[in-house]
């Protein structure tokens, strides 16, 4: 079974500074998706940047950017120019491509941002 | 947008009732699941739904039960609650087919307190 660690239970960082969250994983497969969520505090889990693992380019959606490591199977989110909005549970999430659509999440971690 | 809506957000139970935990999504997505949020722990999955009356245990299954009569509805079932079952649960839906991108679509979440 594939397990997802995410060391760093909680990160502070200064408005406008860059954060990096870090994420491992375990598993055998060749083919596989990641994915970082975000859980605002009282509000619904949303999506923030996804990986496929077969792509070699690092996924950028705005502020945010992963470094994807296939041979070390690492996955950081970077936050940079972090905004008060980046407040938030932040959980890693890995889905095979050969056992359906259910996602391993990893433990999450708090980011605190500083005004 | 995709709206997952889950009944109640605050429940209070004492052990040994049968908890009912509802879900409707509006997006006629195929997809649903039912999982367990715990501090440190992430989320686990509990039980996954591919289509009407089709389920399938998650890795926690122990202790829970489902339904899906209809395509928008997953109902969690706690036959007899126990305080080991406080916890935040989140139920999630998908639709996969082509393009599919493998994001989950959230619900605020239910927290239950079991006394």
């Amino acid at each position: 079974a594939q397990t997802v660690t995410q060391s760093q239970p909680e990160m502070s960082v200064q408005e406008a500074e860059t954060v990096t969250l870090s994420c491992t994983y375990d598993t055998s497969e060749s083919d596989y998706y990641l994915f970082w969520y975000k859980q605002p505090p009282s509000r619904q889990m949303i999506l923030v940047i996804r990986q496929e693992a077969y792509k070699q380019q690092n996924a950028t959606e705005n502020r945010f950017s992963v470094n994807f490591q296939k041979a070390a199977k690492s996955f950081s989110l970077k936050i940079s120019d972090s905004q008060l909005g980046d407040a938030a549970m932040y959980f890693c999430a890995y889905r095979s491509a050969y056992s359906g659509n259910k996602l391993t999440f990893g433990g999450g971690t708090r980011v605190l941002v500083k005004p | 947008d995709v709206k997952v809506t889950q009944s109640s957000r605050y429940l209070v139970k004492r052990t040994g009732e049968k908890v009912f935990l509802e879900c409707v999504q509006d997006m006629d997505h195929e997809n649903m699941f039912w999982y367990r949020q715990d501090p440190g722990l992430g989320l686990r999955l509990i039980y996954f739904s591919y289509d009407v009356k089709m389920k399938e245990k998650g890795d926690i299954p122990e202790g829970y039960s489902v339904s899906r009569e209809k395509k928008e509805r997953f109902s969690l079932i706690l036959e007899s609650a126990s305080t080991n079952q406080t916890s935040m649960y989140l139920c999630a839906s998908t639709q996969p087919g082509t393009g599919y991108t493998g994001e989950l679509f959230f619900g605020e979440g239910s927290r239950l307190t079991v006394l």
